[in-house]
């Protein structure tokens, strides 16, 4: 069974330019996470999809970022315009519709604003 | 506020002993802890997790301890193996929240020497 695949998995980008980030779930799997991870910290949820529906937004930075879930698989996470303190790993991660609490993650984008 | 802590950012052990890694909770809401290895540049992997109804979960080398009224968790690895050598995360949930959203300690970072 293939993983969460996460694409880029690496980014350099100048301050204030955009950047995008694509996360494809495992199979079956309707919840979705985007986790942003600071070095020395665990990650923190950003978001979190029930199939199309954002649930839970309360810790995303909604002035710079957006997500997207359509049809209900593949994600997209935004940030315009990027700034220094955006530099962090983003972490996608999936869960069964079980009721299954544990979540399964990606390998993560490396973003590096300069 | 920290409400899932790790103290201790490393651990070092030798081949074939023991390694014990610790972790310490505040909102005594948690129900569900799970433990995650990250090795560079990949992303979290699941390894295992314990209900707040039990004290103990097993699975092969690796046994995870729950003791509520401390609010303590720890992770045994019996015996170590220069394999093991990652990032080692726990993390909590609140399954009565519904928000499927876990709360990761900063990570100790585990070496196993040959």
């Amino acid at each position: 069974e293939a993983g969460v695949v996460q694409s880029p998995r690496y980014k350099i980008i100048e301050k204030k330019q955009p950047v995008a980030f694509w996360c494809n779930p495992i199979s079956g799997h309707n919840t979705l996470y985007w986790y942003r991870q600071n070095l020395g910290q665990g990650p923190e949820l950003l978001i979190r999809y029930e199939n199309e529906e954002a649930v839970d937004d309360s810790q995303l930075p909604k002035d710079r970022f957006s997500a997207e879930r359509l049809k209900g698989v593949d994600s997209t996470l935004k940030i315009q315009p990027a700034e220094l303190g955006d530099s962090a790993v983003y972490l996608c991660a999936s869960s069964p519709p079980t009721g299954e609490e544990t979540q399964y993650f990606g390998p993560g984008t490396r973003l590096l604003v300069l | 506020d920290q409400q899932v802590k790790q103290n201790s950012p490393s651990l070092s052990v030798q081949e074939g002993r023991i390694s014990i890694l610790n972790c310490d909770y505040t909102n005594s809401m948690f129900d569900y802890f799970l433990w995650y290895k990250k090795y560079p540049a990949e992303g979290p992997t699941f390894l295992i997790s314990i209900s707040s109804i039990k004290d103990k979960n097993e699975d092969g080398r690796f046994t995870v301890f729950l003791n509520k009224s401390a609010k303590h968790l720890s992770l045994h690895i019996v015996p170590s193996q220069p394999g093991d050598s990652a990032v080692y995360f726990c993390a909590a949930s609140d399954g009565s929240s519904n928000t499927g959203k876990l709360i990761f300690g900063q990570g100790t970072t585990l070496q196993v020497k040959p």
